[in-house]
């Protein structure tokens, strides 16, 4: 079941922050988060493994809650450069097949 | 240069006409991944292979068929292209070493129109 991104779309200032949520009715293994900009393929930002391990990526950081089934990037002192939609990826099941289920996005747009 | 690249870049073709998507990778990734974007579904799997000559179905296999003959290629063919189809379609691989915890690469997608 796909997992559930939080909100839709969000639109920003620069310099403001953002937090963007993944939510799943299933067991979560791990997460990945992808950026996409508008007309390029989805690039990987992070993996967050079971634990809570917060991981970071320029001034984009997530964190990782399984007992909540979620996790949660955040986008501090946005630029211009963060607008994009970004997907959270979780592997389907235990087995590591290396597949993985995408939510259906979050529009961000850091405007000047 | 190594990476993962995709042909055609864009693509018109008619209802009823078959149409194949390449897709190549010079990392010797095992896994390999076949999506389709649309708005408001994110990606969606329609072929995942594991190595080659194994593969499965994913989400929305239905009008699709691949093959994987060699490691480093993974063909998406439409048979019959039908209007639903028309679509941004991306490849992508991961290394099977980590499993799951490893990230997917993805090519620069195709973008198909069905007229």
């Amino acid at each position: 079941q796909q997992p559930v991104q939080s909100p839709q779309a969000v639109i920003l200032r620069e310099g403001e922050d953002a937090v963007i949520n993944c939510s799943s009715s299933k067991a979560l293994y791990s997460v990945h988060w992808y950026r996409q900009k508008h007309g390029e393929a989805p690039v990987f930002l992070m993996i967050l493994l079971k634990g809570g391990e917060q991981k970071g990526h320029e001034k984009i950081s997530a964190s990782f809650n399984e007992k909540k089934q979620q996790s949660s990037l955040y986008l501090t002192a946005s630029q211009l450069s963060y607008s994009g939609t970004y997907f959270c990826g979780t592997p389907e099941g235990p087995s590591n097949t290396g597949k993985l289920i995408f939510g259906q996005g979050t529009t961000l747009q850091v405007k000047p | 240069d190594a990476g993962i690249t995709q042909s055609p870049r864009y693509k018109i073709t008619e209802t009823g006409r078959q149409v194949t998507l390449m897709c190549h990778q010079t990392w010797s990734h095992s896994y390999m991944f076949w999506y389709r974007q649309d708005l408001g579904h994110g990606l969606r799997l329609i072929y995942y292979s594991a190595a080659a000559d194994i593969t499965d179905k994913g989400e929305v296999p239905d009008g699709y068929v691949v093959s994987r003959s060699k490691t480093e290629n993974f063909p998406l063919t439409l048979e019959s292209a039908t209007r639903s189809q028309t679509s941004v379609y991306f490849c992508a691989s991961s290394d099977p070493v980590g499993g799951n915890n490893q990230p997917q690469h993805f090519g620069d997608g195709t973008r198909l129109s069905i007229l």
